[in-house]
């Protein structure tokens, strides 16, 4: 079992939709969730970070944590084209390093 | 733009060489964490220098070594480079260790043929 699991898409969602983006994790210590956004050929860049249970909004940005079930999802609203790239979640696990899932390539579609 | 710098930006080396990739962290950052990241997957954790000491190693081999100086930048050292090397190779630095916001710069894509 992968430490931290998503979605593997592609997943593709109509310009206005929301996008809900999963993430599972194995160690139970984990205390820090992190998403991040990639453009093909970028490097990821920061949306979101999650500490406690429940929800945290950021403008069309939704995080959601459930630490009793090891899940952590993002959601999107309002999506546009401009939100296709791939989206990675990371946990910082009981060894104190950052755990990347491999991503899911999320596509808006005009 | 996160304000951590990268050079270079590409690289070609052959097999069996050494290469040495630096990064700058963000102002006021002092911890910088170095990742590997192969075509199609997430970015792997290769270590975490805080305060100019290791601070956490993932599962790599000792010819991936590294130092931070006093003005927190740093360098990625890798010895006896192999094809499976060839990846896009990211630092992020962050205030203090994995439970802080990390902010990654643009990457370095290595290539070994």
């Amino acid at each position: 079992q992968k430490e931290v699991e998503q979605n593997s898409g592609p997943l593709s969602v109509p310009e206005g939709a929301i996008a809900s983006l999963n993430c599972t994790y194995s160690d139970r210590g984990s205390q820090s969730f992190f998403w991040y956004r990639q453009y093909s050929g970028k490097s990821p860049e920061l949306i979101m970070s999650i500490y406690s249970n429940g929800d945290k909004e950021d403008g069309r940005f939704t995080a959601q944590l459930n630490k009793a079930s090891q899940y952590v999802s993002l959601l999107i609203r309002d999506s546009q084209p401009s939100d296709s790239a791939t989206y990675l979640c990371a946990v910082r696990g009981s060894a104190r390093q950052l755990t990347f899932g491999s991503g899911t390539q999320l596509t808006v579609l005009p | 733009e996160t304000g951590v710098t990268q050079s270079p930006t590409h690289l070609i080396k052959t097999r069996g060489q050494q290469v040495t990739l630096r990064c700058s962290s963000q102002s006021g950052h002092n911890t910088v964490s170095w990742y590997q990241q192969a075509l199609g997957q997430g970015p792997q954790f290769i270590f975490q220098y805080y305060r100019e000491e290791e601070n956490g190693r993932g599962n790599f081999p000792p010819r991936f070594s590294g130092l931070q100086f006093p003005n927190y930048s740093s360098e990625l050292n890798v010895n006896a480079l192999e094809l499976d090397d060839s990846a896009l190779y990211l630092c992020a630095s962050s205030l203090g260790g994995a439970e802080h916001e990390q902010y990654f710069g643009p990457g370095t894509r290595l290539t070994v043929t």
